[in-house]
């Protein structure tokens, strides 16, 4: 299976929004309710933020929030602040028992 | 509380092998799959595979077949990665991470991370 495409980059000030895209196949993203989200902070482990495509695990802010389009999903980050920044991925069920994670997207909050 | 709690670093040469641990605690490790994940230096996550605890069959991804194990002792709750025929590109942080369990497809809980190191 082929990693899902991230951009490698986005960014946003403080208080804004951004948005970060995550493209798969008919075989995994757009077959499948289940992509979630992790963030990862350098030196960290990641953290799931959103699974099964919009939804937050306790604790995760409200800012955070997920969607799904085809076989595009996204993560939108609402009222950036200075702690958001870090790299996120996306991950999707690719069916046979399968996962397969994006390549990354490194935010930048300006 | 929940955590994952993995071995520390470890230094190989080429051709050796290496057994990463992952010891479970706060919950039953047979009641969840544990994944495995790779990340090269300055790369991103790579999902190597899973086994299911109950069973130990494992599954892997594609470019983790042949010198990849993964294992369990449920005596002392924890799971194990090996592998054998060392590589340079097999350095790398290792992690395992729990099935949330949920039938979702996704990992709720981490463990901090194995560093690979391969070199001569």
């Amino acid at each position: 299976q082929s990693a899902l495409t991230q951009p490698p980059s986005a960014s946003g000030s403080p208080g804004q929004s951004v948005t970060i895209s995550c493209t798969g196949t008919s075989s995994d993203v757009g077959d499948y309710n289940y992509v979630s989200w992790y963030q990862q902070h350098p030196g960290k482990a990641p953290k799931l933020m959103i699974y099964e495509v919009t939804k937050r695990p306790s604790g995760v802010p409200a800012r955070f929030s997920g969607s799904k389009s085809g076989n595009t999903a996204s993560l939108t980050v609402s009222g950036l602040q200075a702690e958001d920044e870090a790299d996120y991925y996306c991950s999707s069920y690719a069916g046979s028992n399968k996962l397969v994670f994006g390549g990354g997207t490194k935010l930048t909050v300006l | 509380q929940v955590q994952l709690v993995q071995s520390g670093s470890e230094l190989k040469k080429p051709g050796a092998s290496v057994k990463v641990s992952c010891k479970a605690s706060g919950y039953t490790l047979t009641r969840y799959a544990m994944n495995w994940v790779r990340q090269a230096p300055g790369q991103g996550l790579e999902w190597m595979g899973w086994i299911n605890t109950k069973t130990g069959n494992p599954t892997f991804a594609q470019g983790f077949t042949g010198r990849f194990v993964f294992s369990l002792d449920t005596s002392v709750s924890t799971a194990f990665l090996q592998i054998f025929s060392l590589k340079a590109e097999d350095t790398a942080v290792y992690y395992c991470a729990r099935d949330s369990g949920s039938g979702g497809y996704y990992t709720d809980v981490w463990g901090k991370g194995t560093t690979v190191t391969v070199s001569s």
